[in-house]
């Protein structure tokens, strides 16, 4: 079974900068594609990252994704109030009987 | 402008049906694949179900398989999803979501989300 593991909580001052990691067990993540949502709470998930590091259009540059080994990062700068947040990584694994799962998800409170 | 709008949800006790419907618009609808989510209240999400473009490829969660359908019409440019021999932790609100990407690359994931559909299993 694969596992998507994320700090449950994150925080930081408006201004500061916050990382999220995604780190992949049961299949290596290496492989995979992963993309990130936030969820303001009362609200539908909102796409922010795929393919590990690309941007929609619409979502600011102070978001950005990584990837190194078995681990995914989702990096926040210049925190708003706004940012604060539940945020999700998943991944879709072809190998897998069920293929697509998501990140426990990491609340963000903005200081 | 893409739109997602889900319906079917409500109240309905353990052991119950219902038949959840996402209504697509603003795309070509039977180019892209299609995914239910849900989310238990206070919890995170949880993948329930996909289904290819063309109807031939579906996947389920465990949690649900054997007890949930998930369906197409292209025609109407509706995605469904019937959820059987419904449980207490299947309540939750049910999202509908729109796939892109490449399954066979494992290059995949959700660009458009309705605004979910609330399923209560109470007696």
């Amino acid at each position: 079974q694969s596992v998507l593991t994320q700090p449950p909580s994150v925080s930081a001052a408006p201004g500061e900068k916050v990382t999220i990691s995604c780190s992949g067990s049961g299949s290596n993540i290496g492989n995979n594609y992963v993309s990130w949502y936030q969820q303001v709470p009362g609200t539908a998930p909102k796409l922010l990252i795929y393919d590990n590091d690309k941007r929609p259009s619409g979502i600011p540059d102070r978001f950005s994704g990584s990837k190194s080994g078995t681990s995914v990062t989702l990096g926040i700068t210049g925190l708003q109030t706004g940012d604060e947040a539940d945020y999700y990584c998943g991944r879709w694994d072809s190998s897998l009987s069920t293929p697509w799962v998501f990140g426990g998800g990491t609340k963000l409170t903005v200081l | 402008e893409v739109q997602l709008v889900e319906s079917g949800g409500g109240l309905v006790k353990p052991g119950g049906s219902l038949r959840l419907s996402c209504a697509a618009s603003g795309f070509s609808f039977s180019t892209y694949s299609m995914t239910w989510v849900r989310q238990a209240p206070g919890k995170g999400l949880e993948w329930v179900s996909s289904i290819k473009s063309s109807g031939t490829y579906i996947y389920y969660a465990d949690s649900v398989k054997g007890r949930f359908t998930i369906s197409r019409d292209n025609a109407k440019n509706s995605v469904y999803l019937q959820v059987n021999s419904l449980r207490d932790e299947d309540t939750a609100v049910y999202y509908c979501a729109r796939g892109r990407g490449d399954w066979s690359r494992d290059l995949y994931y959700f660009d458009s989300w309705g605004q979910g559909t609330l399923v209560t299993v109470s007696s």
